[in-house]
């Protein structure tokens, strides 16, 4: 099993549409979050953390389910500008802790 | 507020030349965090360093591959003797000390090997 799966999708759907994505992880002793985007050849750029209480950032919502172990981001009223490569990261408990593994993305694309 | 600088952004080498990547983190930041991204592949980790060590190199190549933060200057990943499946997108990221290590990236390296 993968330490850190996600679907890969590719997810097409419309402006103004809502999605969902889901990433599972394998280490219940992992303790830091995150999702990121990517652009095409690009490099990931940090969206946000994933917080125990869940947090909200204008049209996204990520959420920690502990008990499940997985991590979701629901994207709200979607925008054309939000097509990109979502990637989610988990912290790495062993060795130093700080090193994160990726997990291979989920391609969005919104349609107008 | 400069985020995180590598150069050069394009790197081609002959086989058997050497590479060498360069890494400046964010302001602020004494962490920084090497990841390589090979076509179509997720990211990977490599190596960890903060001034002047090496703290995880657990997902470093035991051969060809070595990587030091000096106390003045970049941070280096040197790459000798290089072969063609080293082509890759080797990507920098930095962090703060403590915090919840937020990592942030620079916009990486794209290494060819011809």
């Amino acid at each position: 099993r993968k330490e850190v799966e996600q679907d890969p999708g590719p997810f097409n759907v419309p402006e103004g549409a809502t999605v969902a994505f889901n990433c599972t992880y394998s280490n219940s002793a992992s303790q830091s979050f995150f999702w990121y985007r990517q652009d095409c050849r690009k490099e990931p750029k940090l969206l946000m953390s994933v917080y125990s209480s869940g947090n909200e950032d204008g049209r996204f919502t990520a959420q920690l389910n502990r008990a499940s172990q997985y991590i979701s981001l629901l994207i709200r009223d979607s925008k054309l500008s939000d097509s990109a490569t979502y990637l989610c990261a988990v912290n790495s408990p062993s060795g130093s802790a700080r090193q994160l593994t990726f997990g291979s993305g989920t391609q969005l694309t919104v349609l107008p | 507020n400069a985020g995180v600088m590598q150069n050069p952004r394009h790197l081609v080498r002959r086989r058997g030349q050497e590479a060498r990547l360069r890494c400046s983190p964010m302001k602020g930041h004494s962490h920084v965090y090497w990841y390589r991204q090979l076509p179509e592949e997720g990211l990977k980790f490599m190596v960890y360093l903060q001034k002047e060590n090496i703290i995880d190199e657990s997902g470093m190549p035991k051969e060809r591959f070595s990587a030091e933060f000096p106390k003045e200057g970049p941070s280096i990943l040197r790459i000798q003797q290089v072969v063609r499946g080293d082509s890759a997108a080797y990507f920098c990221a930095s962090s703060v000390d403590g915090g919840r290590n937020e990592q942030y990236f620079g916009p990486g390296t794209r290494l060819t090997v011809t």
